[in-house]
């Protein structure tokens, strides 16, 4: 199946720092998605992009298709910003999303 | 967007009993999906729920541990059954939409 890999696995920030999330795929998707969730486990949809390019406030995304990656920036960023980003795909034959290992960030004031 | 309302959001139980999670979608979705997510790790796909038919199993999961009904394209739930410590995680249910997947908002589950 599709693989999903995620870089760094940990972050530390200075609050107002920026920073740049990567995700790899192994194979063409119909669907990737970036998602941050809370310290109490609840799940954000940040953005729906398989392709192109979103902003959205202080966040937003780029997906290279052709090159099978993803990145998301997070600028100025915020105690607010904590927790665990995942990047989740799908392929061609596939309907249910496939999950990163994800990326931990830590803002401190 | 949609909303997927989810219940219990947590729970403590004792080893060997069941529990049921509900997923209730304020709109109709055709396949829904539950993951597990043990401490410290990514979402993993227990089984994808179709309305009308039985549910579609990955591997390593299967229906008498995690039977899951899907009697309308709005509601789905997910027992967790014979509980051990081990099955101490959060699950969570997820619909698709044009726009993408939507998650609820998860069950916390301690088995002690």
């Amino acid at each position: 199946g599709i693989q999903v890999e995620q870089s760094p696995p940990d972050l530390i920030l200075q609050e107002g720092a920026n920073s740049t999330l990567r995700c790899n795929f192994s194979d063409s998707v119909n669907n990737l998605q970036w998602f941050h969730q809370n310290p109490w486990g609840q799940l954000i949809n940040l953005f729906y992009i398989p392709s192109g390019t979103k902003q959205n406030g202080r966040l937003s995304a780029t997906t290279v298709a052709t090159e099978r990656y993803s990145l998301l920036y997070i600028s100025s960023s915020q105690t607010t910003d904590s927790g665990v980003y995942f990047c989740a795909v799908t392929n061609q034959a596939g309907t249910a999303l496939i999950f990163g290992k994800g990326t931990t960030l830590s803002v401190s004031s | 967007s949609a909303v997927i309302s989810q219940k219990p959001s947590r729970d403590i139980c004792q080893r060997g009993t069941s529990l049921t999670i509900q997923c209730q979608v304020d709109s109709q979705v055709t396949m829904m999906f539950w993951y597990r997510q043990q401490p410290g790790q990514s979402l993993t796909l227990i089984a994808t729920a179709n309305q009308g038919s039985e549910a579609t199993y990955e591997s390593g999961f299967v229906i008498d541990k995690f039977p899951i009904s899907r009697p309308n394209l709005t509601f789905s739930t997910l027992t967790v059954s014979n509980m051990s410590p081990e099955d101490s995680s959060i699950y969570l249910c997820s619909g698709q939409f044009n726009y993408g997947y939507t998650f609820g908002s998860g069950t916390r589950l301690t088995v002690v």
